[in-house]
């Protein structure tokens, strides 16, 4: 497509339970990256994909967030045991590898509410 | 990655020049100035970035200090659709270097 999907748009689960997020990035694009706002703040770095692998994970808060890209194209932000603190706007950008500076094109974003 | 130190809000004339300035005193030789904004409920839109040189677009004007410490974006003529928060980044380039948002300028245009 001509921009990044995200789905749901919306997601509303319950304490405890288990959520995927769905990230389409634009074609071709190599680099992809989930970031996660709260309200009232910037977006967090969490996971940064050069292809298939996670390049850098340093921004997953602890063990219950994961993600993956099995085929450098589409990943999947995988959250288990959810958490009211979860709560938040999951937002993932992809761009294309070059050398030099580059630019991230981001998707509306998947907003995760935990009760 | 340099901090950078943004005034948490501005406002601004509908039809004149909106100036959104950025403090990024701790910047290496070899980081970029990127800004973006964000509109309501959307995800983050780049505008433009730069090294060294000011540069324009279609949508604005980055203006960065020759010691490259400080930099203006500019909106020559700010309509409400530019109502939005605005981030100013400084980052290495290439694909391998994270951006790190802070909290950015809430810019508010007023008819």
């Amino acid at each position: 497509g001509a921009g990044v999907s995200q789905t749901p748009s919306n997601k509303v689960t319950e304490k405890g339970k288990y959520v995927e997020l769905r990230c389409d990035p634009i074609s071709g694009h190599t680099a992809l990256y989930w970031y996660r706002q709260s309200l009232g703040q910037g977006p967090e770095f969490l996971i940064y994909f050069q292809g298939t692998g996670a390049a850098d994970d340093s921004g997953l808060p602890n063990d219950r967030f994961f993600a993956v890209r099995p085929e450098g194209s589409v990943s999947t932000l995988k959250i288990q045991r959810t958490e009211r603190g979860d709560s938040a706007v999951y937002l993932c950008a992809s761009s294309s590898q070059a050398a030099g500076a580059n630019v991230l094109t981001f998707g509306a974003g998947s907003r995760l509410t935990v009760l | 990655d340099a901090k950078t130190t943004q005034p948490p809000s501005m406002d601004c004339a509908e039809g004149r020049a909106a100036n959104l300035p950025c403090n990024h005193s701790t910047i290496s030789g070899n980081e970029y100035v990127y800004w973006y904004r964000q509109i309501h409920s959307q995800g983050p839109q780049y505008i433009i970035h730069g090294l060294k040189n000011n540069e324009t677009n279609e949508m604005a004007s980055l203006i960065i200090t020759e010691d490259r410490k400080s930099s203006t974006l500019i909106l020559p003529h700010a309509t409400l659709r530019d109502t939005a928060v605005y981030y100013c980044i400084v980052r290495v380039g290439g694909s391998g270097n994270q951006f790190y948002f802070g909290t950015g300028t809430s810019l508010t245009v007023i008819p």
